[in-house]
């Protein structure tokens, strides 16, 4: 099993351009989410899907879109990006809501 | 809404033992979670807590009292790859059950 997986690993865009940062996973888990990480604000939720088809806001959402075609596919797109998204970007999925969460290695976006 | 508060920056010594300590509040509870996350790299799991009292993992432990709104993970015989940031996450009974997570405590052995 290789996992979550997240492409690309770093990213560098200009303000205004529009990107699709990509997460799959192998294991035939049913609940996904996007997190980001800035310093000193830990992991906050952007956007979570608890199976294919269903998706819904977490605490970061604006500037944000996802969709859940499969289950192993939930990508993230930014739409028109702002410096403000600079950040690390995770992904992770878990079976259940009821077990731990295991997470992508992380993309690194910066935005110019 | 849910807050959950954690030290920012904790050092201790190599051999040693140190405590992390976690407070929240949430709406409701469903379980609470610590993870260990590398500079650089992605967090990974430590422990699970949904009953109160003392879970053992070999050098780690996560302690959860569900009255007091408080947890802490601690860390035994400490080595010098334990200097990570260490996140406490806690499930409330809202929405699909995603935990929050606080703001990571940064940990720092030194000889």
């Amino acid at each position: 099993n290789a996992g979550v997986t997240q492409t690309p690993k770093f990213q560098v865009l200009k303000t205004g351009q529009s990107m699709t940062l990509q997460c799959a996973q192998d294991m035939n888990h049913e609940y996904m989410s996007w997190y980001r990480q800035d310093p000193g604000m830990g992991l906050r939720l952007i956007h979570y899907s608890v199976g294919a088809g269903i998706t819904d806001q977490g605490e970061v959402p604006n500037g944000y879109n996802v969709s859940r075609s499969t289950t192993e596919d939930f990508p993230l797109r930014l739409l028109s990006a702002a410096p403000s998204q600079t950040s690390v970007y995770f992904c992770a999925s878990s079976p259940t809501t009821q077990e731990t969460q295991y997470f992508g290695p992380g993309t690194r976006l910066l935005v110019l | 809404g849910q807050n959950i508060d954690q030290p920012t920056e904790m050092t201790a010594t190599e051999g040693a033992i140190v405590q992390i300590n976690c407070t929240y509040q949430t709406s409701g509870f469903n379980g609470l979670f610590w993870y260990q996350q590398h500079a650089g790299e992605a967090p990974t799991f430590l422990s699970y807590n949904v009953l109160d009292g003392l879970e053992e993992k070999g050098r780690f432990s996560s302690f959860l009292s569900r009255s007091k709104g408080y947890s802490y993970l601690l860390l035994k015989e400490l080595q010098m790859k334990d200097s990570a940031s260490y996140l406490c996450a806690v499930r409330g009974r809202r929405g699909s059950y995603i935990p929050t997570f606080g703001r990571g405590t940064s940990l720092i052995v030194h000889p």
